[in-house]
C-alpha cells in the first residue's frame, strides 16, 4: 500500500509556466521531505516541512505543508529547463516509524 | 567533501551468482539504509541501520542481507541474484534515524543492477 500519493505522475511544460505537484495521504506525519532526483544521480533534498499549515519558500519553488499534516504540494513559479527531473515526497509518519515512506515521484520536463 | 559512495555503479550479472554492493558515508552518520527504485513503484527501503551492529529490514527485505559492522559501511548483499532484483539501487545515510522532524537524507550516486 502507497501511503503517500503524488500526482500527477508525469508533467511536461514549457517554460516560464507555473505548476504544482501534490502529495497526499490519509496518515499524519511528523515530517516531510521534498527531494529532486536527476538522471543518473541519487536523491538531494529541498526542504523538510514540519508544522501544519507551514509554508517554505526557495526561490522559485513553494512549499506547503497541511493543516492536518496529512498533506503538501510543491508550487514552481515560472519553470525553467533546470528544473526537470523527478520530485519525491517523503514522510516520517507520526508515532516512530523507522521507515520512512517515499511517494512515487512526479516526473518534471520543462521544455525551453 | 561529505559525501554517500556506492560501488559499483553498473553491474550486470547472472542469476545465483552471488555480489556485494558497497556503501561508504564519511559524515559519521549513524543511520544507513538501502533503497530500491523501479519504474512506477519509486522507492523502497529493503534494510535499515539505526546503527553499528543494529539492523531491520524495511518494506522489501527478501533476498538481501545487510551487515554493520562500522559505522561507515553498510554492504548490501545479494546471495543468490535472481531477474526480478534488477533495478537502481541507492543507499543512504542521515544523521539520525527515520522519526526525528529534522531527518535529511543523504543519497549514494546509485548502483544499477542487471540480473541475467
Amino acid at each position: 500500500t502507497q501511503l503517500l500519493e503524488q500526482s500527477p505522475q508525469f508533467l511536461s511544460i514549457q517554460e516560464g509556466e507555473n505548476l504544482t505537484v501534490y502529495c497526499n495521504s490519509s496518515s499524519v506525519f511528523s515530517s516531510l521531505q521534498w527531494y529532486r532526483q536527476e538522471p543518473g544521480e541519487g536523491p538531494v533534498l529541498l526542504v523538510t516541512v514540519v508544522t501544519g499549515g507551514e509554508v517554505k519558500k526557495l526561490k522559485r519553488l513553494t512549499f506547503q505543508f497541511g493543516d492536518a499534516r496529512k498533506d503538501s504540494s510543491l508550487h514552481i513559479t515560472a519553470a525553467q529547463p533546470g528544473d526537470t527531473g523527478l520530485y519525491l515526497c517523503a514522510g516520517d509518519e507520526s508515532g516512530g516509524s523507522y521507515i520512512p515512506t517515499f511517494g512515487r515521484g512526479t516526473s518534471l520536463i520543462v521544455h525551453p | 567533501e561529505a559525501q554517500v559512495t556506492q560501488n559499483p555503479r553498473y553491474l550486470i550479472t547472472v542469476t545465483g551468482k552471488k555480489l556485494t554492493v558497497t556503501c561508504s558515508q564519511n559524515m559519521n552518520h549513524e543511520y544507513m539504509s538501502w533503497y530500491r527504485q523501479d519504474p512506477g513503484l519509486g522507492l523502497r527501503q529493503i534494510y535499515y541501520s539505526m546503527n553499528v551492529e543494529v539492523t531491520d529490514k524495511g518494506d522489501v527485505p527478501e533476498g538481501y542481507k545487510v551487515s554493520r559492522k562500522e559505522k561507515r559501511n553498510f554492504p548490501l548483499i545479494l546471495e543468490s541474484p535472481s531477474p526480478n532484483q534488477t533495478s537502481l539501487y541507492f543507499c543512504a545515510s542521515s544523521l539520525f534515524g527515520s522519526g526525528s522532524s529534522y531527518n535529511e537524507q543523504f543519497f549514494g550516486p546509485g548502483t544499477r543492477l542487471t540480473v541475467l
